[in-house]
């Protein structure tokens, strides 16, 4: 879907486990978003990364939930001791440069808490 | 609180008939995107509008962008089963910045 690839696609944890959800943005976009959706619900936003730099966080819950975007890699999303209402499809979006505003979307990491 | 109210929610027609979908907010945006979104998969880009009272047309697909950049529509001509899917309007206050979503609509179009 427009190049950002997910994964993984699906992710089942128990309550209390770590969930990391990867996404490497399309060729050439330095910018990405996470965003998480609830069923039957439109997306929220959570953060926005630039490489090495967390750009805006507000989105993102106070505790348990932390992003990164290193400088060589996939941006990490990561939950620790989740809760069965982090069960949610998490979006990974990416831009280019600034100044270009359409984000593209990867198809979601669906988290499914036990 | 939905920062961009997206009417009607669902909507079930008949396969040749007209439909609009309208996304609104009390803010201004600096550009407003829409997406459809089939399930199990991405919301993947249709149109970026940018200017007030811009219009532009995707096939049977016309949106529209506001006179005062806060509100838009997206109208379909003649559907078809085709275009069922879930159609999401996204307001962003400023170039590489967050995406705010509306509920969205999800349309059903019956053969």
């Amino acid at each position: 879907n427009a190049g950002v690839m997910q994964n993984p696609r699906h992710l089942v944890r128990r309550r209390g486990q770590e969930a990391r959800l990867r996404c490497s943005p399309m060729k050439g976009h330095s910018h990405v978003y996470w965003y998480r959706q609830l069923p039957e619900e439109g997306l929220k936003f959570m953060v926005y990364l630039q490489k090495e730099n967390i750009i805006d966080e507000s989105g993102m819950p106070k505790e348990r939930f932390s992003a990164e975007f290193p400088k060589e890699g996939p941006s990490i999303l990561r939950i620790q001791q989740v809760v069965r209402g982090d069960s949610a499809a998490y979006f990974c979006a990416s831009s280019p440069l600034q100044g270009d505003w359409p984000q593209h979307f990867g198809d979601g990491t669906r988290l499914s808490i036990l | 609180t939905q920062l961009l109210e997206q009417s009607p929610q669902f909507l079930s027609i008949q396969e040749g008939e007209n439909l609009t979908v309208y996304c609104n907010s009390s803010s201004v945006f600096s550009s407003l995107q829409w997406y459809r979104q089939e399930p199990g998969e991405g919301p993947v880009l249709l149109v970026t509008v940018v200017t007030g009272g811009e219009v532009k047309k995707l096939k049977r697909l016309t949106f529209q962008f506001g006179d005062a950049r806060k509100d838009s529509s997206l109208h379909i001509t003649a559907a078809q089963p085709g275009d069922t899917g879930l159609y999401l309007c996204a307001g962003a206050k400023n170039a590489g910045n967050m995406l705010t979503f509306g509920g969205g609509t999800r349309l059903m179009v019956k053969p």
